[in-house]
């Protein structure tokens, strides 16, 4: 474990379902990120959370919608996703901003 | 779009140096040299970062050229758990708010 805890690890949903992703650290950090990595593509950064604000949003389609309740607890919610979203979705934290990030096992999702 | 160059791919020996090359010519007096890996299918994990100076952790070494405009990581025994993708990137210490991952090296260690 690396200090940022990502559940579930594998998910399989239906293009009409909706469901979460969570990622949760305890190291202290202040920010939080969500990153997408395809299938032998390079990470892709969608969200930057810094104090709990979204500070960052790379044109993502509204169907990936983040939620950061508090500083320890980032959530990407998923509704009506397509096949090519399938990927591996890595969550990440920082105590300041691009400094040291600490990612996450990620979550393996498959949009079927 | 990632301000680094790296060879796609490189082999090892086990046991021996892994000396990974990156260039940044391009590299701003504020911006410091990140490397991270990532292991098959698992998130990506911070190695060093440094500014001017060499540098060494329980890790890696960093050595920067003098005029900055790239680097080296050594990894001084390699062994088979090091096979992994690795990532140099160059970003401003606390000035960005993201950290931009190129397509990064594929290093294999091999018996």
């Amino acid at each position: 474990e690396t200090g940022v805890t990502q559940t579930p690890r594998h998910l399989v949903m239906g293009m009409t379902n909706k469901k979460s992703l969570k990622c949760e650290q305890h190291l202290g950090h202040n920010a939080m990120y969500w990153y997408k990595q395809s299938a032998k593509k390079p990470l892709e950064l969608m969200f930057v959370y810094s104090l709990e604000e979204r500070v960052e949003n790379n044109s993502v389609p509204s169907r990936f919608s983040p939620e950061c309740p508090n500083s320890s607890h980032l959530f990407l919610h998923l509704h009506t996703l397509q096949p090519e979203d399938s990927a591996l979705y890595l969550c990440a934290s920082s105590q300041e901003l691009a400094y040291g990030y600490t990612f996450g096992s990620g979550t393996r999702l498959t949009v079927v | 779009d990632a301000k680094t160059t790296q060879p796609p791919s490189m082999d090892c020996a086990e046991g021996r140096a892994a000396n990974l090359p990156c260039n940044h010519s391009t590299i701003s007096g504020n911006e410091y040299v990140y490397w991270y890996r990532q292991i098959h299918s698992q998130g990506p994990q911070y190695i060093i970062h440094g500014l001017k100076n060499n540098e060494t952790n329980e890790m890696a070494s960093l050595i920067i050229t003098e005029d900055r405009k790239s680097s080296t990581l050594i990894l001084p025994h390699a062994t088979l758990r090091d096979t992994a993708v690795y990532y140099c990137i160059v970003d401003e210490r606390g000035g960005s708010e993201k950290l931009v991952f190129g397509k990064g090296m594929k290093l294999t260690v091999n018996p």
